[in-house]
């Protein structure tokens, strides 16, 4: 069946480090692929999308390529603050509509 | 921005009682979902609907679940009988169509906090 494997957090960057959290899926057809940002205290915000091969979402400076071929949608930013500190989600889209996600990693960005 | 809104935001119940989460989804969406995430677990899918009957569920989604839409505006979770097990985060979803078929993703509420007594 389709299913989401995120990379083990926490993952503890400093102030402007660069950050990868690796997202790979395993899914019939062509999913949709989402990455959500939870904030401490508050719900699922999404935080980019791809919608087929080759796409690249991009937000707030966060960016993740759809790779048909390596089954991935790595979430990348050059740059974290502080402010970044949340739990990322990897997510797809199956064919009935629902959500997949992948357990969620943790980023904690220190001044 | 519309937003998915949910009520009550912690929810403190006795086991085996009955429980009703609520949710106002974005006004023109027509699709809704509900997900749960014990705590520090993966979010997970519970139950779909649309036009007033549910697309899918999962296996958690047993006979003690149901889901309604009252009215034009609510759509509710109820758990009859709950267990020390459903403590976990609720989290209501909305689309405006269906994810797969559109660029169009879900849109989610900041969630129900249920504890389980």
């Amino acid at each position: 069946g389709n299913s989401v494997t995120q990379m083990e957090g926490p993952v503890t960057l400093s102030e402007e480090a660069f950050l990868t959290i690796n997202c790979t899926y395993t899914a019939t057809g062509y999913p949709s692929l989402f990455w959500y940002v939870q904030y401490p205290g508050e719900g699922l915000q999404l935080l980019l999308k791809a919608t087929k091969a080759d796409d690249k979402g991009s937000n707030k400076g966060f960016e993740a390529t759809y790779r048909k071929e390596t089954t991935s949608f790595h979430l990348e930013k050059g740059s974290v603050q502080v402010s970044d500190s949340a739990v990322y989600f990897c997510a797809l889209g199956s064919n009935t509509g629902k959500l997949i996600f992948g357990q969620g990693t943790t980023l904690q960005v220190k001044p | 921005e519309p937003e998915v809104t949910q009520t009550p935001s912690h929810q403190v119940t006795q086991m085996g009682q009955e429980v009703i989460l609520r949710c106002v989804p974005i006004s023109n969406h027509l699709y809704f979902y509900w997900y749960r995430q014990i705590l520090g677990q993966k979010v997970e899918f519970l139950v779909s609907f649309y036009n007033n009957e549910i697309s899918e569920k999962s296996e958690i989604f047993d006979d003690q679940f149901s889901v309604e839409r009252p009215d034009g505006s609510n759509f509710t979770l109820k758990i009859r009988s709950t267990k020390l097990e459903d403590s976990a985060m609720y989290f209501c979803a909305s689309s405006e169509v269906n994810g797969l078929y559109s660029n169009q993703p879900q849109h989610f509420g900041d969630g129900t906090r249920l504890s389980i007594l």
